[in-house]
């Protein structure tokens, strides 16, 4: 099973700044990817997809360089809510299942 | 909202016991899986289940482990003979189809070998 790489954090931001997350990924076949969310000793949730065209969601984007095989998600305007880890996902291609990075820590402090 | 039930929260079992973790996916999901994140560590594929047998397994997944739909509602993850490095969250994971989308994770076991 190919690995997915991420920042390994943890980033410490006060509230109101912007911070990017980056991951890669090593599996070139890889089709469909995301960013997931996890609070401490909890579950992962879904955040976001990643499309190559680029998506937004409120104060997230999330973006993917297929040729690079690069993905970021990008937070502006941190609230005290978005600390947690933020983990890079790709799904297996040809199966359903996950494949996570890591992880990156964000800590938002007031 | 639909969710997916994992019990125990919490299991401690001292080296060598056996322990079945529990679990109840979303009613209509047809692919069930088993996930697990050892402290500090990412989360990691175990095993995928479905039309009520393994689909896909990873390398951990070895003899040690089983999984089972005893009935229509319960998906459970057998651990023989457990081991200190066994310790760990394990959740539990449904969806309705091998899309991301739909796909639920309970909210995990933590498993602590003695």
């Amino acid at each position: 099973r190919k690995e997915v790489e991420q920042d390994p954090g943890p980033f410490n931001v006060p509230e109101g700044a912007t911070v990017a997350f980056n991951c890669t990924y090593s599996n070139s076949a890889s089709q469909s990817f995301f960013w997931y969310r996890q609070d401490c000793r909890k579950e992962p949730k879904l955040l976001m997809s990643v499309y190559s065209s680029g998506n937004e969601d409120g104060r997230f984007t999330a973006q993917l360089n297929r040729a690079s095989q690069y993905i970021s998600l990008l937070i502006r305007d941190s609230k005290l809510s978005d600390s947690a880890t933020y983990l890079c996902v790709v799904l297996s291609p040809g199966y359903s299942t996950l494949t996570f990075g890591k992880g990156t820590m964000l800590l938002v402090s007031p | 909202e639909p969710e997916v039930t994992q019990t125990p929260s919490h299991q401690v079992t001292q080296m060598g016991q056996e322990v079945i973790l529990r679990c109840v996916p979303i009613s209509n999901h047809l692919y069930f899986y088993w996930y697990r994140q050892i402290l500090g560590q990412k989360v990691e594929f175990l095993v995928s289940f479905y039309n009520n047998e393994i689909s896909e397994k990873s390398e951990i997944f070895d003899d040690q482990f089983s999984v089972e739909r005893p009935d229509g509602s319960n998906f459970t993850l057998k651990i023989r003979s457990t081991k200190l490095e066994d310790s760990a969250m394990y959740f539990c994971a449904s969806s309705p189809s091998t899309s991301v989308y739909g796909y639920t994770f309970g909210s995990g076991t933590r498993l602590t070998v003695v």
